[in-house]
């Protein structure tokens, strides 16, 4: 079955970088696009991005660029989502889902990240 | 600020019936077929639950069903379950981006 796991909660300081993983399994890695949604605490859902796990080719959100790099690696069939010069609003749950024909069919469990000094 | 305009809550009673409006633009509700709706339960990932406006993925209740008129898309949930208390997100394509709404908390009395 169709699983995405990431990796575990996060705690940084402000000016830190944060890496988070999300490993594929269930189906062909390559053939669907990864994308990330970050979730503020008790607010909506703010999409970042995506990464297309065959080319490595990107599409960041105008408000991300410069700031946040998705990667993967396709020999462990995991993507991953960098952000850097963090801030405290950037104190979010994570997520990363398979995109198909645009809609997102599979979420990954979402990886907590608390920005604080 | 949300692309896509949802109310923030509304409520009914068991077995009542539902709706969501979620409200675009002519560029993205208006101009694609591909309108999805996610149901999020408080510290759990979004599920999808309607895809391309009124597509159900398998294993989603027939009582969930979607719609769309103009720039405005709908989710409709018939026979309110205690079990469907939950925020509710649409999600449109436009211009090779992906816009969600603000959410909407249902919330079964």
């Amino acid at each position: 079955q169709v699983q995405l796991v990431q990796s575990g909660a996060e705690v940084k300081k402000p000016g830190a970088s944060v890496k988070v993983s999300c490993k594929a399994s269930g189906y062909s890695f390559t053939e669907y696009y990864i994308h990330w949604v970050r979730q503020a605490p008790g607010q909506g859902l703010e999409w970042m991005g995506w990464i297309n796990p065959n080319s490595g080719g990107t599409k960041y959100v105008q408000k991300f660029q410069g700031w946040v790099t998705m990667t993967r690696d396709t020999s462990i069939n995991t993507v991953y989502m960098e952000l850097n010069r963090l801030r405290s609003d950037d104190t979010a749950v994570y997520y990363c889902a398979r995109e198909w024909g645009w809609r997102f069919d599979f979420w990954g469990q979402g990886t907590p990240v608390t920005v604080s000094s | 600020q949300s692309a896509l305009t949802q109310p923030a809550s509304v409520s009914e009673s068991p077995g009542q019936s539902i709706t969501i409006s979620c409200t675009g633009t002519s560029s993205d509700i208006g101009d694609h077929s591909s309108v999805s709706w996610y149901q999020q339960h408080p510290g759990k990932a979004p599920k999808l639950i309607i895809y391309d406006v009124t597509h159900r993925p398998s294993g989603i209740s027939h009582r969930f069903s979607g719609s769309k008129s103009g720039n405005t898309a709908s989710l409709t949930i018939s026979g309110l379950q205690a079990e469907d208390e939950a925020d509710y997100y649409c999600s449109s394509y436009s211009r090779t981006n992906t816009l969600f709404g603000g959410g909407t908390k249902l919330t079964v009395l």
